[in-house]
């Protein structure tokens, strides 16, 4: 069992680009999961998608952030113009039923 | 709504002292509880769950006890080394999945 995998590990970059966030999940998971991890504001959940389809973005900060699901074995985090306010660890996680199982998890850093 | 509260951390232990970091939850209807661990630099990993009242979760000397009576989920174990530091975090699974804040743990030789 290969995890749940993200990419890039790492990513800095400057303020006012786009920034695109992946993830694989577990195959098999039906669910899959974007939380944003900072020091102030702990782990959010940002959306999540059942069967690829997205059930709830009512975490998603604003218009600057979207989330696709094209398939069942991929998905994305975009940002949009980026911000420095932005800059934290992004986590993806899968499930099937519960419990979920993370990524390690993508360091974003805005300058 | 649902919710999870856990002890306001960072904890500070001696290596082989007795761990303890309080979690109490809100929840309606009758959700699965799990404690997960995360270690610097990686996601978070499923520590041990209990699915019912009166389970008992169980993984690496740590444990938790489903309490309905007293809507808790504390972890313990009974002695701590160095490489159990980490952020432990509380969490419940009713329609959605809801975390605590985490409690950070330190172990000192």
């Amino acid at each position: 069992d290969a995890g749940v995998i993200q990419s890039p590990r790492h990513e800095v970059t400057e303020m006012g680009q786009e920034v695109t966030l992946r993830c694989k999940p577990i195959s098999g998971h039906n669910s899959l999961f974007w939380y944003r991890q900072t020091m102030m504001r702990g782990l959010e959940l940002l959306i999540y998608f059942n069967n690829n389809v997205p059930i709830d973005d009512s975490g998603m900060p604003e218009d600057r952030f979207s989330a696709k699901m094209p398939n069942a074995s991929f998905s994305t985090l975009k940002i949009q113009p980026s911000e420095p306010r932005d800059s934290a660890v992004y986590f993806c996680a899968s499930s099937l039923e519960r419990p979920l199982h993370f990524g390690n998890g993508t360091r974003l850093t805005v300058t | 709504g649902d919710s999870v509260t856990q002890m306001e951390g960072p904890v500070t232990l001696s290596e082989e002292a007795f761990l303890t970091i309080n979690c109490t939850y809100t929840a309606t209807g009758y959700p699965s509880l799990f404690w997960y661990v995360q270690y610097p630099g990686e996601g978070l990993q499923l520590l041990l769950k209990a699915t019912k009242a009166d389970d008992k979760g169980s993984n690496k000397g740590f444990e938790a006890t489903y309490r309905k009576e007293t809507t808790s989920f504390h972890l313990e174990k009974g002695s701590v080394q160095v490489s159990d530091s980490a952020v432990y975090f509380c969490a419940l699974a009713g329609n959605q999945f809801y975390f605590g804040t985490g409690t950070s743990l330190t172990v000192i030789p």
